[in-house]
């Protein structure tokens, strides 16, 4: 059954500084996709970085990029030069192609706070 | 640009009454879901549609109905309100291409007495 497994509930990092937030994954799928959201204190839900399962390199989108290893199945997110607007919830998604509904499977969420 | 609106944005009921959160995207996307978040819980999926007349459920669907009528609407009813109902709910759509991610709604916080 596909599952995301986030096992870090909390996590403070100094600004400026980088921070990994950790995600794994179960899936029997050959195709799939990962997505990392941001939900500020405000709620909404923002779109941060998207990884194919055959992407041959990590995603990238400006200080986000993902440390992708389909072996170990895990798709890390990387925050470099972590700032105070930071501070939020982040989510790790999975969508299976095959299911072709669109719908995603998410994890439980890690809080990041970015200490000044 | 609209994107995914979610009316109404708050909402406090009593136990039992019915009523309906609606949500509209104006991109045309095939794909609707509706989500329920819980602390320490992530977004669980409660149901969704890949297209007008297509419904179904997903992992947390009792309690709950569907309907798409049209590609842009899918209100999601309460059938008789519970206090385990009390969450915060997001409707969200994107296209049927695997790589596109889904655009989601404000939300809804609703509280169940």
């Amino acid at each position: 059954a596909q599952k995301i497994t986030q096992t870090q509930p909390g996590m403070f990092v100094q600004e400026k500084e980088a921070v990994t937030l950790d995600c794994t994954y179960d899936t029997s799928d050959q195709s799939y996709g990962l997505f990392w959201y941001k939900q500020p204190s405000s709620g909404e839900m923002i779109f941060l970085i998207y990884q194919g399962s055959y992407d041959e390199q990590n995603a990238t989108e400006g200080r986000y990029s993902l440390n992708f290893q389909k072996a170990r199945k895990s798709a890390n997110l990387v925050i470099s030069a972590s700032q105070l607007g930071d501070s939020a919830m982040y989510f790790c998604a999975m969508r299976e192609v095959s299911s072709n509904t669109g719908k995603l499977i998410f994890g439980q969420g890690t809080t990041l706070q970015v200490k000044p | 640009n609209a994107g995914v609106t979610q009316t109404p944005k708050f909402q406090v009921l009593k136990t039992g009454q019915s009523m309906t959160l609606q949500c509209a995207q104006d991109m045309n996307h095939e794909y609707m879901s509706w989500y329920r978040q819980d602390p320490g819980m992530g977004l669980r999926l409660i149901h969704y549609s890949v297209g007008a007349g297509i419904t179904d459920q997903g992992e947390v669907p009792n309690g709950y109905n569907v309907s798409r009528s049209t590609t842009e609407d899918f209100p999601l009813r309460l059938l008789s309100a519970a206090p385990s109902q009390t969450s915060v709910y997001f409707c969200a759509s994107s296209s049927g291409k695997a790589n596109q991610p889904q655009h989601f709604g404000d939300g809804t916080r609703l509280s169940i007495l």
